[in-house]
């Protein structure tokens, strides 16, 4: 089966400007999350969702960060007006909802922002 | 709240040199232990995963891992390094209903040949 696909995979960009990033999940599967990665630092969740709502956005950093789902199939993360420090690599996994911690990653998304 | 310890940043070894990676965890209640790994321009891959029963855990390529209660450990193994180990290893946990995993900050490892 197709894994998770993420585009693009790099993406740099200056202060202030949006970027807007993809993820396809594996088909079928209802969960799907983003994670980032801050240089040097752990992976952090940003948001959790089942088909098209969001479950669980503790993770959110701000709201210049907005990410949507409709239709429950891929996803879209932006990011307006974008700051330095979201600089980091952003992922995207999914998991079926019968298949306990079956998550399957993308290979990230590189945002720089300078 | 969850939080999880790597005790390593970075680990040099060489090829046959036996390998553990330390992993502590933070959390009140029923966990659920994953390791993962992402290979240099990979994704990240699971190498094996703990939610109940036997404390030890085997996994893909000859790793292994530890489930210590006591001390809130999930160590990671292999007897034997190759070089094609050279990667970054993440420990990471859910609670036992939880959905959104808790990574420490990883663990590089590169392998001498």
């Amino acid at each position: 089966e197709a894994g998770v696909t993420q585009f693009p995979s790099h993406s740099v960009i200056e202060k202030g400007q949006t970027v807007t990033l993809r993820c396809d999940p594996i088909s079928g599967h209802d969960n799907l999350y983003w994670y980032r990665r801050v240089m040097g630092k752990e992976i952090k969740f940003l948001l959790h969702f089942v088909k098209e709502s969001k479950q669980d956005e503790s993770g959110m950093p701000n709201n210049r960060f907005l990410a949507e789902r409709t239709g429950g199939t891929y996803s879209t993360l932006k990011v307006q007006p974008a700051e330095l420090e979201d600089s980091g690599v952003y992922f995207c996994a999914s998991s079926h909802r019968r298949v306990r911690g079956g998550y399957t990653f993308g290979s990230g998304t590189r945002l720089t922002v300078v | 709240a969850q939080s999880v310890s790597q005790h390593n940043h970075h680990v040099i070894l060489s090829e046959a040199a036996s390998l553990e990676l330390g992993c502590n965890y933070s959390y009140g209640g029923t966990v659920n232990l994953f390791w993962y790994v992402q290979y240099p321009g990979q994704h990240l891959q699971l190498l094996l995963k703990y939610f109940s029963g036997d404390p030890l855990v085997k996994g893909i390529k000859g790793f292994e891992a530890e489930f210590i209660k006591s001390k809130f450990s999930f160590n990671l193994r292999k007897p034997s390094v190759q070089w094609s180990d050279t990667a970054e290893y993440f420990c990471a946990v859910t609670g036992e209903y939880g959905n959104k995993l808790v990574f420490g900050a990883g663990t590089i490892l590169r392998v001498k040949s």
